[in-house]
C-alpha cells in the first residue's frame, strides 16, 4: 500500500483564484514529481524534486510553481487559475526502483 | 513521433483470453515501468524492468533491450483487469527517475 496522499481529490474553482494542491508521502523518498494528465491522454511531467530545496521544471511548460521545504511535502500552486488549467494533477514519489502515485487531484476552473 | 509508443491503443477481450500489450521506445533507457490506471485516476506500478522477464500472478512482463521493445501479458484475463495500461521509460543517463510515458492501452475484458 502506497503512502502518498493528495488533497483535494476534486476541486472546482473560479478563474483568477489561487489554489494549492497538496501532496505528502511518508516513505522518506527524496524524488518527487508532479504530472499533468488530460482525459485519455498521456502523463506529462511538469515539476520534479530530488530533495529538500531542490525543484526543477519538467518537460511540459506549466504556470504552476512548487516548493520542497520538507522531504515529505511537495505542494503545487497556481497563483491565478484559468480554464486552460483544467486537468488531472498526479503526484508521485520514487523509492529504489518503484514509483508510487497519489490518487490524483481533478481540477476544474470555471 | 512519440519516444514511447504502445499498441494497441484499445483492446477488448473476452474473459479468460490471453492478452498482450506492446511497448516500443526510441531512446536509451535505464529501466522500463508498466503501470495500471483505473477509472478515477489512481495509478499502480506493476513492474519495473531493466532486462529479461518478470512475473507476478497472472501478469508477465518482458523486455528486449536490443530491440527496444517490451510486452505485458495477462493470462486468463478477468473483467477486473479492465484498466488503462501504461508503459513508461526512465531515460539514460543517470538516475533522475524522470519518466517518459506512452499514451496508454485501454483494456476492456468482458465477462
Amino acid at each position: 500500500e502506497a503512502d502518498i496522499y493528495q488533497t483535494p481529490r476534486y476541486l472546482v474553482i473560479g478563474t483568477g483564484k489561487k489554489i494549492t494542491l497538496e501532496c505528502s508521502q511518508t516513505m522518506g523518498h527524496d524524488k518527487m514529481y508532479w504530472y499533468q494528465q488530460d482525459p485519455g491522454m498521456e502523463l506529462h511531467l511538469i515539476h520534479y524534486s530530488y530533495g529538500v530545496n531542490s525543484t526543477e521544471k519538467g518537460d511540459l511548460s506549466s504556470e504552476s510553481t512548487v516548493s520542497r521545504i520538507r522531504t515529505e511535502h511537495f505542494p503545487l500552486t497556481l497563483e491565478s487559475a484559468r480554464p486552460s488549467h483544467t486537468s488531472q494533477y498526479l503526484c508521485a514519489s520514487m523509492g529504489g526502483n518503484t514509483i508510487y502515485f497519489g490518487e490524483g487531484s481533478w481540477l476544474t476552473v470555471v | 513521433k512519440n519516444e514511447v509508443e504502445q499498441s494497441p491503443q484499445n483492446l477488448t477481450a473476452q474473459e479468460g483470453e490471453f492478452i498482450t500489450i506492446n511497448c516500443s521506445y526510441s531512446v536509451g533507457i535505464s529501466a522500463l515501468h508498466w503501470l495500471q490506471q483505473h477509472p478515477g485516476g489512481g495509478i499502480v506500478s506493476l513492474f519495473m524492468l531493466s532486462s529479461g522477464k518478470k512475473k507476478h500472478g497472472r501478469l508477465i512482463a518482458t523486455i528486449n533491450i536490443q530491440e527496444k521493445h517490451s510486452s505485458l501479458h495477462i493470462t486468463a484475463s478477468h473483467p477486473r483487469d479492465s484498466a488503462v495500461y501504461i508503459c513508461a521509460v526512465r531515460r539514460e543517463p543517470g538516475n533522475t527517475g524522470k519518466l517518459i510515458f506512452g499514451q496508454g492501452t485501454t483494456l476492456q475484458v468482458k465477462p
